[in-house]
C-alpha cells in the first residue's frame, strides 16, 4: 500500500514563506505532485517533481529527495488568495494505471493580514 | 491548457433515486479518467478508473455495482449512483490524463446530497 504524510494545518501572514512537508511510503514510486484546491473548488495542478531537487514556478517551489521519501512545498510572498488546501500526491505504478494519483490528508493555508 | 468539465455541478435527490455525473475533457482526448470521491475537510479518495472502450477498474471498498461508470468515448465518462442514499452525499471529482506523463486535470467537481 501507500501512505502520505503532511501536516493538518499552516498559518502564516502575508508577504511571509512557508513551508508544508510530504513524507510517502509506496511500493513503487513514479513521481510526486503537488495541488491547491480552494474550498468547493476542484485541485489544481501546482509541481510535479520525479527526480531529486527543486523545481521553481514563480511564487511556488517543490523539493523532493527520494533516498529520504520526502518532499515539500515552498510558497514564497504569501498572498491572501494563498490560502487554500495543498495536497501532495504520488503516482506509485502499482495498479494497473502508473498514472493513479495517490493523495496525502491535505494542509490547510490559512494566510493572515 | 486542457480543460475538463463535470454536469451537473450540483444535484439534490431522494434517497433510492439514481443519478448520472458526466465528466467531459473538453479540448483534448482522454483515454484514461479517475473518478474521486472527496468528504468535507478531507482528501481525495480514488473511486475508480475509467479506461475508454473497456471495464472500469475500481478501488477495493466501492461497489461497483453501485457506482457505474462508463467510458464510451474519448471525451466523455460518465458515473451514476445508483440507488443513491444520504451516506453517498459527497463531493465527486474527475480527473483526466493530459498528454505528458505529470498532467492530470480535474473537473469542476459535482456536489452530490441525498435527502
Amino acid at each position: 500500500g501507500q501512505s502520505l504524510e503532511q501536516p493538518s494545518e499552516v498559518t502564516a501572514v502575508e508577504g511571509a514563506i512557508v513551508q508544508i512537508n510530504c513524507t510517502y511510503q509506496t511500493s513503487g514510486f513514479y513521481g510526486l505532485s503537488w495541488y491547491q484546491q480552494h474550498d468547493g473548488g476542484a485541485p489544481t495542478f501546482l509541481s510535479y517533481n520525479a527526480l531529486d531537487g527543486l523545481e521553481e514556478t514563480g511564487r511556488f517551489s517543490s523539493f523532493l529527495s527520494r533516498s529520504d521519501s520526502y518532499g515539500y512545498l515552498l510558497l514564497q510572498e504569501l498572498q491572501m488568495k494563498d490560502s487554500a488546501s495543498y495536497f501532495c500526491a504520488v503516482r506509485d505504478g502499482t495498479s494497473g494505471s502508473a498514472r493513479q494519483l495517490t493523495f496525502g490528508s491535505g494542509t490547510q493555508l490559512t494566510v493572515l493580514p | 491548457g486542457a480543460v475538463v468539465s463535470q454536469h451537473p455541478s450540483w444535484v439534490i435527490c431522494k434517497s433510492g433515486t439514481s443519478v448520472k455525473i458526466e465528466c467531459r475533457s473538453l479540448d483534448f482526448q482522454a483515454t484514461t479518467m479517475f473518478w474521486y470521491r472527496q468528504f468535507p475537510k478531507q482528501s481525495l479518495m480514488l473511486m475508480a478508473t475509467s479506461n475508454e472502450g473497456s471495464k472500469a477498474t475500481y478501488e477495493q471498498g466501492v461497489e461497483k455495482d453501485k457506482f457505474l461508470i462508463n467510458h464510451a468515448s474519448l471525451t466523455l465518462s460518465t458515473l451514476t449512483v445508483t440507488s443513491a442514499h444520504p451516506e453517498d452525499s459527497s463531493f465527486y471529482i474527475c480527473s483526466a490524463d493530459g498528454e505528458r506523463y505529470n498532467e492530470q486535470f480535474f473537473g469542476p467537481g459535482t456536489r452530490l446530497t441525498v435527502l
